[in-house]
């Protein structure tokens, strides 16, 4: 199981609505992370949270909107998307800082999105 | 800026046997982490292997390795002893470089195919 949870797994809306992705870790981590991928794509990172701030957003279009509103808690607020932004969003989590573990990311399962 | 470069967009493999996973990297900076993580077709990223910059040794986990080689910026992936639960993508990352700590950054992935 997972220790990064995803909700919802699956999400479909039209490029008028408003909806939110979630994720939740109980593992302590200070370092949250969005990403996207699209299919057979690597991974491509949007937002990074650290002590719940943000602290990179790699010119991510502002239709996206992430939100931080505890240590466990990492939010994507979705309003009109396009077609193109159909894909898998993944979160994560990791420790915040070198010399502390592996730093190696924990990923939730994603939600897949599809924009019609 | 930090680049991964997989160069083999997809492999073959049989049963039992070992293969080999390419990934080099570019970046300046001395303190860095190289990450292996397979993403089976459910989408889940499952983290595999970790090598720090600084790790004189190669690392192992079971039958995954990590040939690190510094002067070449190379960080490939050996799996030993093949099973048909590793057909997968594999994507080699890096923490850490020009982008500080907190960027982790994906190669192109591996398709990773194993026959019977």
């Amino acid at each position: 199981d997972t220790e990064v949870t995803q909700t919802p797994k699956h999400l479909v809306m039209g490029m008028t609505n408003k909806k939110s992705l979630k994720c939740e870790q109980h593992m302590g981590h200070r370092a949250m992370y969005w990403y996207k991928q699209k299919a057979k794509k690597p991974p491509e990172l949007m937002f990074v949270y650290s002590y719940e701030k943000l602290s990179i957003n790699e010119s991510v279009p502002s239709r996206f909107s992430p939100e931080c509103p505890n240590s466990s808690l990492l939010n994507l607020h979705l309003h009109a998307l396009q077609p193109e932004d159909s894909a898998l969003y993944l979160c994560a989590s990791s420790g915040i800082r070198a010399g502390v573990g592996t730093g190696e990311l924990f990923f939730g399962e994603g939600s897949r999105l599809t924009v019609l | 800026a930090q680049k991964i470069t997989q160069t083999q967009p997809g492999m073959f493999v049989q049963e039992k046997e070992a293969v080999t996973l390419d990934c080099t990297y570019d970046t300046s900076d001395q303190s860095y982490g190289l990450f292996w993580y397979k993403q089976p077709s459910s989408g889940e990223m499952i983290f595999l292997i970790y090598q720090g910059s600084y790790d004189e040794q190669n690392a192992t986990e079971g039958r995954y390795s990590l040939n690190f080689q510094k002067a070449r910026k190379s960080a490939n992936l050996v799996i030993s002893a093949s099973q048909l639960g590793d057909s997968a993508m594999y994507f080699c990352a890096m923490r850490g470089g020009a982008g500080g700590y907190q960027k982790v950054t994906f190669g192109t992935g591996t398709k990773l195919q194993v026959i019977p």
